[in-house]
């Protein structure tokens, strides 16, 4: 079972930061938080991971709390092109990522 | 290729015969992941190749499905006496290592429709 708890959906305006939440108050020590997201038709695109430091790639940003109990993504300027599923993983020792039904973002114009 | 590549992008068969998927990795990726995602699901786990160890299986649905892979080449998902609720995308992942400190980037994925 997915680890993760996030909303079901989100909107964003375009230009403007999008902030996506995940919950995973089960965390453990050595399980790493991982984002990918799932344009439509598509397969996964991995965004970023981290374990507990804050994290940011070209992509996003990933700000996890210091309890490591939540964490959320950052994408800076949202454009059309993110809409998108976006799923939050806890990935542990297994290798295996366990999907959860995601935040589906809107980004509109 | 730079990306993980799948072949066939789409499969339309009947039911009762035999489909079998193709998975080419990202070269010098050691680790092979299958996932299945049925309409409107998310994804689920089926099988995981590293190197010459032996394959976690325990996402397999019945014995119906297996996979192969020779060293860190290419691997195959065959799908036997295929059911219609075997309809879905069969996704490939690979990455450098095991471990989970290593992303896994993903194939376009076999969209797979059963008669």
């Amino acid at each position: 079972d997915a680890k993760t708890t996030q909303p079901p959906s989100m909107d964003c305006a375009e230009g403007r930061a999008a902030n996506l939440p995940c919950n995973h108050s089960t965390i453990s020590g050595n399980e790493y938080v991982y984002w990918y997201r799932q344009i439509h038709s598509q397969g996964p695109q991995y965004i970023i991971h981290g374990l507990k430091n804050n994290e940011t790639n070209e992509m996003a940003s990933l700000i996890i709390t210091e309890d490591r109990k939540s964490s959320t993504l950052i994408l800076p300027h949202a454009t059309l092109r993110d809409t998108a599923v976006y799923y939050c993983i806890v990935r542990d020792y297994t290798d295996k990522l366990i999907f959860g039904t995601g935040t589906r973002l809107q980004v509109f114009p | 290729g730079a990306g993980v590549s799948q072949s066939p992008s789409n499969k339309v068969t009947e039911k009762g015969k035999d489909v079998e998927l193709r998975c080419d990795p990202i070269s010098g990726h050691t680790a092979l992941y299958w996932y299945r995602q049925r309409l409107g699901q998310g994804l689920e786990f089926l099988i995981y190749f590293q190197g010459n160890s032996a394959p976690d299986k325990s996402g397999l649905p019945s014995d119906r499905f297996s996979a192969e892979r020779t060293g860190e080449s290419v691997s195959t998902l065959t799908i036997q006496r295929t059911q219609q609720e075997d309809s879905a995308v069969y996704l490939c992942a690979t990455s450098r290592a095991s471990g989970p400190y290593n992303e896994q980037f993903f194939g376009p994925g076999t969209r797979l429709t059963v008669l």
